[in-house]
Parts: C-alpha cells; structure tokens; sequence
C-alpha cells in the first residue's frame, strides 16, 4: 500500500511570501502530524490533525497553520516566509490516532523548502 | 518534560564491524522509547520501539537496543554494519499528551569500507 506522499518535495520561495505544503497519509489514517526539521534545531513538532480538527500544537508562530481535509489529506500554510523557515518539513500519518507510543507512525519524505 | 540525549553527533565506523549509538533519556517513570532512521533524501522509518518488559529489543535491519534503567539510557546496536546503514539516527520520545514525538538531535553514521 502507499506510503505518505507529500507535495512538492523541493521549493523555493523568497522573504515575505506564502507557501503551502501537501500532505496524503496512508490510506485509512486519520491522524496526520508535521514536524520541522533544520540542521540547528533538529526536529520539532509543529501540529498534529485528527478528524479535521488540530489537537494539538508546538511552539511555533501562528505565522504556521494547517488544515485537515474529510478524507485526511492534510496542508500546512506558513504566511510571510522568513529566511529561518528555511527547513525539511515532514508529515507523519497513523492509523488511529491513539497515544503516538500505541501505533506506529509513517513519516513523509518531506518537503524541503528554501527561502531566499 | 521528557527529552532524549544523543551524545554523539557524527560516527564513523568500518563496514562489518560493531555498531552503538548513545540515547539518554530524562524522566523519572520507565520511558517509552524509539529508534528511527533516517536515510538521505528520505523521512523517517521507525526502527524499534521499547514499552515495557524485556529491556532488549529487537527491529528491523538487524538492529537492536538495550533499555538500562540504572543508566538511563537506550542505545542502539548493530553487530555487523552495512554500506547500506549509513544515515542520520534518531532516539524519540512521546510527550505532550502522548499525540507527539521529541526527538534527539540525531547521530549521523558514516560507513567506511
């Protein structure tokens, strides 16, 4: 079965722009996470979907938004882009979105996101 | 708040020798733990998870960990590397109310011939 597909996997955006980012979870998953990863802060948890609604949501900016679709496709929007948003960002699906420690999470290739 | 430590941020090893990466981990109550990896160009790809009971885990790719209490700490191992293995490893723990991961900051491994 497919595996978490994210769109598109290399971008490049200039300071003051916006950028949104796509997300398909495995077939029959309904929880969808994201993750910014960069070489100085490693890998940090931006927000987690389940059912449309977001759960819950990491130390970020609200310059950093997201959204869950009826079939759980997921975007992530970040408004007015920065040159430290600069970043790999990872999506990551589970089934049924119990405590992360119960079922196993599949994570994305990412999408790597360049701003000039 | 629990928080994982990777000592180590880059190792070089022989191919077909030993292999063990540092995780140490912060809290007071028995953790649960994972190990993921992370090859160039891809995401992550859970290795082995550890809950509760035998401290020695088994996971994919030949890999396994050994959970010690009185050092607090979750190391990762591999009898024999690969040319294959070489990539950024990731020790995690589940926080928040358990709906997400925090990881360490990863030890990317270099295999040479």
């Amino acid at each position: 079965k497919a595996g978490v597909t994210q769109t598109p996997r290399y971008l490049i955006k200039t300071r003051g722009q916006q950028v949104t980012l796509s997300c398909s979870p495995i077939s029959g998953h309904r929880s969808v996470s994201w993750y910014q990863q960069t070489p100085g802060q490693g890998l940090q948890f931006l927000f987690e979907y389940f059912s449309e609604t977001q759960r819950n949501k990491g130390n970020f900016p609200g310059r950093f938004s997201g959204r869950q679709f009826s079939n759980s496709r997921s975007e992530m929007n970040v408004s007015t882009l920065e040159l430290g948003d600069s970043a790999l960002y990872l999506c990551a699906s589970r089934r049924t979105g119990v405590v992360v420690y119960q079922e196993t999470q599949y994570f994305g290739p990412g999408t790597r996101l360049l701003v000039l | 708040a629990q928080s994982v430590t990777q000592p180590d941020i880059h190792i070089t090893v022989s191919e077909g020798a030993s292999l063990e990466l540092r995780c140490n981990y912060s809290y007071g109550a028995t953790p649960y733990l994972f190990w993921y990896v992370q090859s160039p160009g891809q995401g992550l790809q859970l290795l082995l998870k550890y809950f509760s009971g035998d401290t020695l885990v088994q996971g994919i790719k030949g890999f396994e960990a050994e959970f010690k209490r009185s050092q607090s700490s979750f190391n990762l191992r591999k009898p024999s590397v690969h040319w294959s293995d070489a990539a950024e490893y990731f020790c995690a723990v589940p926080t928040f109310g358990n709906e997400k991961l925090t990881f360490g900051t990863g030890t990317r491994l270099t295999i040479i011939p």
